[in-house]
């Protein structure tokens, strides 16, 4: 089965700088690639996605590249802000696929 | 419109008993999924609904842990004689169909077994 690893599990930046968290994947059948940001007593909410046809995509002032060969995928977050603080998660799905395989998360602290 | 809604938000129960989670997913989200997420940790999933079958439960990780889904909407999870290693928050999380679109997530039961 698909097997997800997401580096770093802890991630503290100051206010204003870049963050970029990683995920390499196993089955190079998934095809959809969605991350979840989790606030403290909520749950996850995805706030972008990339699918296998394309290799970045940005909203704002997030993005997501995605490199098929190597079977990874990354998050990059700029000009990081307080209310960027959260728990997230990569997962990957595969195109018949129902089920996602979740990252272990990575907690990211923005200091003010 | 209303999101995914679960009850309780919390939950104390002594070890030996027998509990019931709710999830009501969105209206019209014809796949239901139940995780659940320890201190910490990832989120393991348990169990996969289509409509009102389950096709894949192969995360439940005991007899003691089932679901059931009605009308194509409610699940309930029920976990009988809890133990300890039960305490975790269970979330449920709906999407439009199956695989490859967004899941939406409900808030979570915070379950304590004590």
């Amino acid at each position: 089965g698909e097997n997800v690893e997401q580096h770093p599990s802890t991630l503290s930046v100051q206010e204003g700088d870049s963050a970029v968290i990683k995920c390499t994947y196993s089955d190079s059948a998934s095809n959809y690639f969605p991350w979840y940001k989790q606030e403290l007593g909520k749950g996850p909410q995805l706030i972008i996605d990339i699918r296998s046809n394309v290799g970045e995509k940005k909203d704002q002032r997030i993005a997501v590249t995605l490199n098929k060969t190597a079977k990874h995928f990354s998050l990059h977050i700029t000009e990081t802000q307080p209310e960027d603080s959260a728990v997230y998660f990569c997962a990957a799905l595969p195109l018949l696929g129902y089920i996602p395989t979740f990252g272990r998360g990575t907690s990211l602290i923005v200091h003010p | 419109g209303a999101g995914v809604s679960q009850s309780p938000s919390n939950k104390v129960t002594e070890k030996g008993k027998d509990v019931e989670l709710r999830c009501d997913p969105i209206s019209g989200h014809t796949a239901l999924y139940w995780y659940r997420q320890s201190l910490g940790q990832g989120l393991e999933f348990l169990i996969y609904f289509q409509g009102n079958s389950a096709p894949d439960k192969s995360g439940l990780p005991s007899d003691r842990f089932s679901a059931e889904r009605t009308g194509g909407s409610v699940s309930t999870l029920t976990i009988q004689r809890t133990q300890q290693e039960d305490s975790a928050v269970y979330l449920c999380a709906s999407s439009l169909n199956r695989g490859g679109n967004e899941q939406f997530f409900g808030p979570g039961t915070r379950l304590t077994v004590l």
